[in-house]
């Protein structure tokens, strides 16, 4: 079946520190692969996606590469704020099908 | 307007009343779902509406009752629900067009349901 696993966290920086969060699939086929961002109180919100190997998405400077090779999406960030706490979760997609890893709690610290 | 909009913000119901959510869009999407985030545990799909058909998790009790009146309206119908069933709900909605052609999720910012 499609599944998707992530570090864990919480992850907690300081604030202009370089930031990756990994992501692995499986998968049956070939997904699109999103990540999402949730802050407090709020829904999850498209942070970025990538719908073939080796697309890169990017967002707020946040980037993500399609690895097909490894089955990974690692999100990364070179210099991260405060304002970018939240919890990230990675997902993966196939027409009206979603699945998504448990999250990831980032604390930036001033 | 925002694209998902969910009604009520926040819920606190006891375990005999009977409640529902509500849920709009406004992005034009063709199908629509239901989430549930519980504290600790990975989101779980509830139901999805797509192209006028229903999919269900079979693991959902049947306390929880959704409806979809048209593309653009989802209704998760609540009754004799236990503790457990506290958790965010969130709705989402995507344009659906086949298996090699996906859009993201749109999500809505949740109802945030307390069972005593």
């Amino acid at each position: 079946g499609n599944s998707v696993t992530q570090m864990e966290g919480p992850v907690t920086l300081s604030e202009e520190a370089f930031l990756t969060i990994n992501c692995t699939y499986t998968a049956t086929g070939y997904p699109s692969l999103f990540w999402y961002v949730q802050y407090p109180g709020e829904g999850l919100q498209l942070l970025l996606k990538a719908t073939k190997a080796d697309d890169k998405g990017s967002n707020k400077g946040f980037e993500a590469t399609y690895r097909k090779e490894t089955t990974s999406f690692h999100l990364e960030k070179g210099s991260v704020q405060v304002s970018d706490s939240a919890v990230y979760f990675c997902a993966l997609g196939y027409g009206q099908n979603f699945v998504f890893g448990p999250g990831t709690r980032l604390s930036v610290l001033p | 307007e925002t694209g998902v909009t969910q009604t009520p913000r926040h819920l606190v119901m006891g375990m005999t009343n009977k409640k529902s959510l509500k849920c709009e869009q406004h992005l034009g999407h063709n199908a629509m779902y239901w989430y549930k985030q519980s504290a600790k545990k990975p989101l779980e799909l509830m139901f999805v509406y797509s192209l006028e058909e229903r999919v269900e998790n079979n693991s959902v009790p049947s306390r929880f009752s959704p409806e979809c009146p048209n593309s653009s309206h989802l209704f998760l119908h609540l009754h004799t629900l236990q503790p457990e069933d506290s958790a965010l709900y969130l709705c989402a909605s995507s344009q659906v067009r086949g298996q090699d052609q996906i859009s993201p999720l749109h999500f809505g910012n949740g109802t945030r349901l307390t069972v005593t």
